[in-house]
């Protein structure tokens, strides 16, 4: 299995603030033939479901806002939040789809400080 | 918009079945490009994926699980279904009902639609 392993478990950042968070890969989800990162990141609010943020390591899904961001490649990956609102507290995974069984991490809570 | 709704019971003995069904609206389930999945979530704690099945019916699951779970598709009613016997309460938690969009085989993706969640709770 691929072990996902997020940093820090919890963060609290000011509003308007830059929030920071890492996943770290167990082994590479790039994908050779194609060059694409096996990758996602899904934030989860309390007593919702998650929703997914950002696939392909990089790519915001529809409707997302552009303070959020995803870089990285092969084994380790970064969601930035470049201005922290109060809507964006809540618990961010980040997952592989590179190899079965598909694997997430532990989740980071991100909160106002 | 697409739509997933889990249901089924929501307190199962230990050592019974857990049955779950998730009812997709806003698209076909026979569409060839995705797998329709099944995630849980412990109480307080992270994600594990269960499985994935295709239109076809062609399931993949987690290793941790294969040998208690079955997944299931019924194309006419537009639904999927989990079963998954001998629970004991490490069972208990929120089961999503997922879609996946293919991006490889052995029903890998990312997810792009989740179901609201149901709560199953294992206890006598």
């Amino acid at each position: 299995d691929i072990v996902m392993t997020q940093s820090p478990d919890s963060l609290a950042v000011s509003l308007g603030e830059r929030a920071t968070i890492n996943c770290r890969c167990s082994q590479s989800v790039l994908y050779s033939v194609d060059h694409r990162n096996y990758f996602a990141w899904y934030q989860q609010k309390p007593g919702q479901p998650p929703k997914p943020l950002i696939s392909w390591a990089s790519t915001r899904e529809s409707g997302v806002p552009d303070r959020f961001s995803g870089s990285g490649s092969g084994t380790d990956f970064t969601l930035t939040i470049s201005s922290l609102q109060a809507e964006d507290v809540a618990v961010y995974y980040c997952q592989q789809y590179s190899g079965a069984p598909l694997t997430f991490g532990q989740g980071t809570k991100v909160e106002i400080k | 918009q697409l739509q997933l709704q889990e249901s089924g019971p929501g307190l199962v003995k230990p050592s019974e079945t857990l049955s779950l069904i998730c009812t997709v609206s806003g698209d076909s389930i026979i569409s060839s490009s995705y797998f329709w999945g099944w995630i849980r979530q412990p109480p307080e704690k992270g994600l594990e994926w269960i499985g994935s099945i295709d239109h076809s019916g062609s399931a993949y699951y987690n290793p941790s699980l294969r040998s208690r779970v079955t997944m299931s598709v019924d194309t006419s009613k537009n639904q999927f279904s989990l079963n998954l016997r001998s629970v004991t309460a490490a069972d208990t938690g929120v089961y999503y009902c997922a879609r996946l969009p293919q991006t490889g085989t052995g029903g890998r993706g990312n997810v792009d639609y989740w179901g609201r969640g149901a709560l199953v709770t294992v206890s006598p």
